[in-house]
């Protein structure tokens, strides 16, 4: 059966540290990657996603960035944090358009 | 478009009682949205799903309606359980071709026992 691991769970970072929250998928190949992510009492924003290996879609121009270096693992990094970077951080996967998301745990993300 | 600017609408029922949840989309391409279910601090998780050329899908107490004239999903819930309370998200592809989905702004399901 398909799992996805995303970790840590909680993470608290100084402003201006780097960050990299790691997603990796099991049980099935060449998945849809996608990070999300939850801003508190609000819905979730896509980040970016990825049809393939090194193939990255950046929906939102922001501190961010995504790396796909192998078929089932996705990052979410970040070379300095800012205060706004808080958040509720998704990753999931589909194995293809038009199907069903499978999201992971989440990591809580607090910049101070 | 995504609508996560926007704070979660809230629903309060009695536990016995039917829900209903309501989701809005504005592009006429999208052809296949899905429900989720989000508890506090917690990854969503699938509901149930329905495609565009359907109009009404039913699962275990939970039963889709989609009409596409005015564009609008529902999900509703029969005989809501105190477990039922949580944050209910509606999803979509925007398009008939892209792969990404995008997410409503969600709405907070509270049961009163």
């Amino acid at each position: 059966s398909q799992t996805i691991h995303q970790w840590p769970a909680t993470l608290v970072q100084p402003v201006g540290s780097p960050l990299s929250l790691e997603c990796t998928v099991e049980g099935t190949s060449n998945p849809n990657l996608y990070w999300y992510r939850q801003a508190a009492g609000r819905g979730l924003q896509l980040l970016f996603y990825s049809v393939g290996i090194g193939q990255i879609s950046s929906e939102v121009p922001q501190n961010l960035s995504a790396s796909r270096p192998q078929d089932r693992q996705f990052i979410l990094s970040s070379k300095k944090l800012l205060l706004s970077d808080s958040g509720f951080y998704l990753c999931a996967w589909t194995i293809g358009r038009g199907t069903e998301a499978f999201f992971g745990q989440g990591t809580r993300l607090t910049v101070v | 478009g995504e609508s996560v600017g926007l704070h979660l609408p809230t629903l309060s029922v009695q536990e016995g009682d039917n829900s209903i949840i309501n989701c809005a989309y504005s592009n006429s391409a999208s052809d296949y949205f899905i429900w989720y279910k989000q508890e506090s601090g917690k990854g969503p998780q699938f509901i149930i799903d329905i495609r565009s050329n359907m109009d009404k899908r039913q699962g275990q107490r939970v039963t889709v309606l989609l009409n596409k004239t005015v564009k609008h999903l529902s999900l509703q819930i029969a005989a809501t359980q105190p477990g039922d309370s949580a944050v209910y998200l509606c999803a979509g592809y925007p398009s008939n071709t892209g792969n990404q989905f995008y997410f409503g702004t969600g709405t907070s399901l509270t049961v009163i026992p």
